[in-house]
């Protein structure tokens, strides 16, 4: 069974604070994902990784910044948390994405961590 | 811009009722679409995957459809147990970038 391990399952922290999420998969997975999931507007991506060293945006990146030194680790990092940023966030990873050829189906399902639920005050 | 709605939000069931949770997206450029559970608390378990060019997948009491023309996709849940009570998620897989987009979520709960 593949496994998505958060490091944290709960977080309180102050504003300002310079906050590490890290999130380590055991299937030598290429793409590995950052969501936040808040009330009433679903999981929305912050960032994700298709291989070692690489990161792309998603769709809230504005606040947050990633890092990605191994293949299996990927960190998400508030430079200097505030309150807008209280929320669950989730970690995913999956084999391979459209980028690599080959049939899609079980390479494209995404495995999720137990999440962190991340309180600044 | 790809937006997923899920509709209802929120159901209600008595233990053995067959029922069906609809999902609609705007644009039918996908590469897949997939449902997930999530429990709460916790984070989301994949059910299943329907690729673009299938118009159903099964697993189990679970069956979902996918109707790409009209941008729609249901999930058929069969003969519902109150430990079928959980959200669930379904998501599209853009063909470019890479990523999934997750509707809201339908919260159900099954009572015995």
């Amino acid at each position: 069974d593949v496994k998505v391990t958060q490091s944290s399952r709960y977080l309180v922290k102050r504003t300002g604070e310079k906050v590490f999420l890290e999130c380590v998969q055991d299937m030598d997975h290429e793409n590995m994902f950052w969501y936040r999931q808040d009330p009433g507007l679903g999981l929305r991506l912050i960032y994700f990784s298709y291989d070692v060293k690489m990161k792309e945006k998603g769709d809230i990146p504005e606040g947050y910044s990633v890092s990605r030194e191994k293949k299996e680790r990927f960190s998400l990092i508030l430079e200097s948390a505030s309150t807008n940023q209280t929320s669950m966030y989730l970690c995913a990873s999956s084999l391979a994405g459209i980028l690599v050829s080959g049939p899609i189906g079980a390479k494209n399902i995404q495995y999720f961590g137990a999440g962190t639920r991340l309180s600044v005050l | 811009k790809q937006e997923v709605t899920q509709i209802p939000a929120a159901l209600s069931v008595p233990e053995g009722e067959n029922l069906v949770l609809n999902c609609s997206f705007t644009d039918s450029a996908i590469y897949n679409l997939q449902w997930f559970r999530q429990d709460p608390g916790k984070g989301l378990t994949s059910l299943l995957l329907i690729q673009s060019s299938q118009r159903e997948q099964t697993s189990g009491r679970l069956n979902a459809s996918l109707d790409k023309s009209s941008g729609r996709s249901t999930l058929y849940i069969a003969a519902s147990q109150p430990g079928d009570s959980a959200t669930y998620l379904c998501a599209v897989e853009l063909l470019s970038p890479d990523k999934l987009i997750f509707g809201t979520g339908t919260r159900l709960q099954v009572f015995p």
